[in-house]
């Protein structure tokens, strides 16, 4: 079965720009979440969908959205990037559901440099 | 709002010794905690799951231990090898979404 898959791995973007990531989960997996990792925040939750409904957003700026696809498929989107948004950018997938948690699988990520 | 902390923030040991990487968390009420290795420049790999009504799980030479009821989880590292350097995670499910320690950064000398 294949991993989750983020395109493209890497990306150089310039102040004011705009940048959209793509997730693909694991076959069969329904919730894509997306996490922001810094030298100095460490990794900090982003949103999370399921079945193309965001069911949860963390302490973002309204700058970054997101949207999942009917074939679960996710993309996130950077509005008027800033130098504090390069970092490493990375999706997870897991089943999801209304049963337990389940556990999360995730891909290389997207390393994003705003110059 | 969950906060995890990890201790120690980094450690180097001689290859084959046996280490415990500590965890701690604010908030009981968690579905399940993981752990998670990264190699430099990398995603994250799922070493272990633990449901909250756990209290061990093991994969070869690897033990987490959960107490929900102290906020602390251990991962236990038997006969450490220089493959194992990494950093490693632990993260705590609350809901949908992982709140995550600040990370241990390991170095395993040959």
């Amino acid at each position: 079965k294949a991993g989750v898959t983020q395109t493209p791995r890497y990306l150089i973007k310039t102040r004011g720009q705009q940048v959209t990531l793509s997730c693909s989960p694991i076959s069969g997996h329904r919730s894509v979440s997306w996490y922001q990792q810094t030298p100095g925040q460490g990794l900090q939750f982003l949103f999370e969908y399921f079945s193309e409904t965001q069911r949860n957003k963390g302490n973002f700026p309204g700058r970054f959205s997101g949207r999942q696809f009917s074939n679960s498929r996710s993309e996130m989107n950077v509005s008027t990037l800033e130098l504090g948004d390069s970092a490493l950018y990375l999706c997870a997938s897991s089943l999801g559901g209304a049963g337990p948690a389940y556990e999360q699988y995730f891909g290389p990520g997207t390393r994003l440099t705003v110059t | 709002k969950q906060e995890v902390t990890q201790i120690p923030a980094a450690l180097s040991v001689p290859e084959g010794e046996n280490l415990v990487l500590n965890c701690s968390f604010t908030d009981s009420a968690i579905y399940n905690l993981q752990w998670f290795r990264q190699d430099p420049g990398k995603g994250l790999t799922s070493l272990l799951l633990i449901q909250s009504s756990q209290r061990e799980q093991t994969s070869g030479r690897l033990n987490a231990s959960l107490d929900k009821s102290s906020g602390r989880s251990t991962l236990y590292i038997a006969a450490s090898q220089p493959g194992d350097s990494a950093t490693y995670l632990c993260a705590v499910c609350g809901g949908n979404m992982l709140t995550f320690g600040g990370g241990t950064r390991l170095m395993v000398k040959p």
